[in-house]
């Protein structure tokens, strides 16, 4: 079963913008991370927060964590069409096997 | 980009034929996993692999085994291939000693069973 769910589905918005997207995990978590795919390629990694940080920052991208929701938050600055991608939330579980869970996606489109 | 590659990268079979996809790394990353990406689905983790010789299922693992004897590659093989195993197949790797949770992708590999 999926751990994550991410809402929105999709996200259209306009180059400058700002994108949110959120995500929900059931089970407790060591660490919980972002990825991006663009169309017909692999997934990129993006950023991780540890269950113990509240919230991260790396160049456009800030996350923030609240474990007592379960939930996990991906704010783009700023956005820009190369933007466009789906992005994907995944979580550790403090098992620390090394696997991840990962949820279904947003789908991003910034529009020049 | 972090040194994984798939082959083949898009395979058509039919129903009933065993089918083999390969992942390679040169990073000599410790752990290897294999995952399937479907519409309405994300990624789902079919097996993985902790070192040489040393795998376990993940959530979708009926119909798939994995075999490692390498360091360097992991095998996923589909005994007798089923149209609902149409999807595209993702190896990640990923390596204690870093952030050992952060994963890196290969290409994928766009399998259509008929």
């Amino acid at each position: 079963s999926q751990q994550g769910e991410e809402d929105p589905q999709a996200l259209s918005i306009q180059e400058g913008e700002n994108a949110t997207m959120n995500c929900s995990y059931k089970t407790s978590i060591n660490n919980l991370q972002w990825y991006r795919q663009n169309s017909g390629r692999g997934l990129v990694h993006l950023i991780l927060i540890r269950s113990n940080e509240r919230e991260k920052h790396s160049g456009r991208l800030r996350v923030t964590l609240d474990t007592s929701k379960k939930s996990s938050s991906l704010l783009i600055t700023a956005s820009r069409a190369a933007d466009t991608a789906s992005y994907f939330c995944a979580t550790a579980s403090s098992s620390n096997t090394g696997k991840l869970i990962f949820g279904q996606g947003t789908t991003l489109q910034v529009k020049p | 980009d972090a040194g994984i590659t798939q082959s083949p990268r898009h395979k058509v079979t039919e129903t009933g034929t065993p089918v083999t996809l390969r992942c390679h790394q040169t990073e000599n990353h410790r752990y290897m996993y294999w995952y399937r990406q479907d519409p309405g689905h994300g990624l789902r983790l079919i097996h993985y692999s902790y070192g040489v010789k040393d795998t376990d299922k993940g959530e979708v693992s009926d119909g798939y085994s994995v075999s490692r004897s390498k360091t360097e590659d992991f095998l996923l093989t589909l005994e007798s291939a089923t149209s609902s195993q149409t999807s595209v197949y993702f190896c990640a790797i990923s390596a204690p000693g870093l952030d050992y949770n952060e994963q890196f992708f290969g290409p994928g590999t766009r399998l259509t069973v008929l």
